[in-house]
Order: C-alpha cells, then structure tokens, then sequence
C-alpha cells in the first residue's frame, strides 16, 4: 500500500515564527502536493512539484515556500506564521499508474 | 465559477439504508477524471471511487457507485446499506486533462451522519 506521511499531527506556534512541515512518501511518486483544507472551502493547492527541486505554484502560494531535495520528501514552510495560516494541511502524492492521488493523514496547525 | 459543486453540506442516513451524495463539475476538457474521497474524523483522506470520461459504464467498488451522467455533468455518489462507520465527510473532486497533474479540484464536501 502506498504510504504518505506528515511528520506532526498536531502543532501550535506562535505569530511570526518559522514552520516546517515534513511529508514523506514511501512509492517513488514524482509528484507531490500540499494542500490547505478550510470549513466550507474544502482543498486548496498550496504548491506542487513535479521531480527533485522542481516546484510550481497552486492557487493559494502566498506566505508559504517549498522545498523538494529528495524524491520521497516535499517539505511545506511558513516563513513567518499567521494566524489565518491555521488550518488543516494535507500531504499527498499521485499515483500514474492508478490515476489517483494519496493523502497524508493531515497536519493541524494553530497560529496564536 | 466553481469547479466542483457540492451543494450538500451535511446529511443523515438511516442505517441501512442507501444514499446518494451529489456532485456536479464544470470543465471544457474533454479528458478529465472524476474521484470521491472519504475523511473520517481522524483527518486521512481514503481514495473510494474513480470515473474516468471516456468510461462507458458507471464506477462500482463494493458498496459504492458512481452515477455518471455526463451530459448532466454530474458525478453522484450512492452508498448503499449506509453503515455507522460511513460517518464521515465525502469529497468530489476532479482531475482535467490526461497529465495535469496541478488541475485537481475538489469541491467543498459533505458530511454524512448514518443514524443507528
């Protein structure tokens, strides 16, 4: 089975630090995507990227950067937290050959 | 406009009994696949069911059925002999193009309570 998972479930920081969150993925997908999940706004795409150090934007880029150093690690930053940066984030990879994406188990992260 | 509309935000089921999750897209591209997605309240996404354009027949996986009418552009979700344990939010979502690997919408969801 595949296997997606995101470091930290649970996290609480305070306004202006730096955030990292870890997705690790174990089934050799070239792709990868964060994603921010909001009541009422189900998922939006943060970032994605498609191979080792390749990165592209989603629909909602803005106060977060990426970084993809290995093909199993695709790593979410927040330069500096905010509190409308609290939110679920949701990890996932994509599989060609099933046409279907894997998510994480999703990290909760709170701003204050 | 929206990409993928869930216009049910919450609904109940008798247990046992069937219900249908509604789900309508909107996409010019005539390659695109259209997937249902299950979160429990522990977070994970779990992959339940896909339907791909060109499909002639509508997606079964056990208790699951897509009803595809793609004229209606509508990808309902039916789930038969509701069980406490489908309790949970439902998402619809879809992928345009054959590889665009970025364009993958989803919509708002539902959550769906089965009443024991």
């Amino acid at each position: 089975d595949v296997k997606v998972t995101q470091s930290s479930r649970y996290l609480v920081k305070r306004t202006g630090e730096k955030v990292f969150l870890e997705c690790v993925q174990d089934m050799d997908h070239e792709n990868m995507f964060w994603y921010r999940q909001d009541p009422g706004l189900g998922l939006r795409l943060i970032y994605f990227s498609y191979d080792v150090k390749m990165k592209e934007k989603g629909d909602i880029p803005e106060g977060y950067s990426v970084s993809r150093e290995k093909k199993e690690r695709f790593s979410l930053i927040l330069e500096s937290a905010s509190t409308n940066q609290t939110s679920m984030y949701l990890c996932a990879s994509i599989s060609d050959e099933r046409n279907t994406i894997y998510f994480g188990e999703g990290s909760w992260l709170t701003v204050v | 406009a929206q990409k993928i509309t869930q216009t049910q935000p919450g609904m109940f089921v008798q247990e046992k009994e069937a219900v249908t999750l509604d789900c309508t897209y909107d996409t010019s591209d005539p390659s695109y696949g259209l997937f249902w997605y299950k979160q429990p309240s522990s977070g994970e996404m779990i992959f339940l069911i896909y339907q791909g354009s060109y499909d002639q027949q509508n997606a079964t996986e056990g208790r699951y059925s897509l009803n595809f009418q793609k004229a209606r552009k509508s990808a309902n979700l039916v789930i038969s002999a509701s069980q406490l344990g489908d309790s949970a939010m439902y998402f619809c979502a879809m992928r345009e193009g054959p590889r665009n690997f970025n364009k993958f919408y989803f919509g708002s969801g539902t959550k769906l309570n089965v009443k024991p």
